[in-house]
């Protein structure tokens, strides 16, 4: 079946723009995760959405972060004013949600972000 | 959050079993462990996960020890395809909007280089 897909692969953008990133879940998956992965770290948590409410969205850096996923589907990650360090590797990622603790989080190939 | 430690990089041979360690001292009682691996430039997969007894699953086995401050994850037969960073993860229980579910907490993890 379809796993995660995220749009679009590669995204090169200037300083000071606005950029957004699309995730795609696995269909019926209710829980959806953001991360965003430096060169040589593992990747870093953003924000959580359980159906279309931000459960929790802890991990966000700062207010130019922000996430909406308005029918509990397709997510979208909209960063503005970018700046050099937000250049990263952007993952979504989705799960059943129905497991708690348990359930598998199937990531997408991600959104690679350069900031020139 | 719980920490894990992993080894920076290991090596095998392929078609050699590899065994992958990671301590989690501060682990606690109600925390899973769950390993994901990432393949180069693509995002993470699950690969296992446990509690307090070993699991083994058709990509590898868990073996967690009997004071749960250690785990290793096992491949039994090591392929070229087997080289990624793996990543040991304790999965947290953070109750967020009501619901509980489980952020991943990545670490660097171990890159694990298979040669042929």
């Amino acid at each position: 079946g379809a796993g995660v897909s995220q749009t679009p692969s590669n995204k090169v953008t200037e300083k000071g723009k606005y950029v957004e990133l699309r995730c795609d879940p696995i269909s019926g998956h209710t829980a959806l995760y953001w991360y965003r992965q430096s060169l040589g770290q593992g990747p870093e948590f953003l924000i959580y959405f359980q159906g279309t409410g931000a459960a929790d969205d802890s991990g966000l850096p700062n207010d130019r972060f922000f996430a909406v996923r308005p029918e509990g589907s397709v997510s979208t990650l909209k960063i503005q004013r970018t700046e050099r360090g937000d250049s990263a590797v952007y993952l979504c990622a989705s799960s059943s949600g129905l497991a708690g603790d348990t359930d598998t989080q199937y990531f997408g190939p991600g959104t690679r972000l350069t900031v020139l | 959050d719980a920490k894990t430690t992993q080894p920076n990089s290991m090596e095998s041979n392929e078609e050699e079993p590899v065994h992958l360690p990671c301590n989690h001292s501060t682990i606690s009682g109600t925390d899973y462990i769950h390993w994901y691996r990432q393949l180069p430039s693509q995002g993470p997969e699950y690969v296992i996960h446990g509690l307090t007894s070993n699991v083994n699953n058709r990509m590898a086995s868990l073996a967690i020890a009997e004071d749960r401050k250690s785990s290793t994850l096992i491949l039994h037969r090591a392929t070229l395809r087997d080289a990624a960073v793996y990543y040991c993860i304790l999965r947290d229980r953070t109750n967020a909007g009501g619901t509980s579910y489980g952020k991943l907490t990545f670490g660097q993890g171990t890159i694990l280089t298979v040669h042929p």
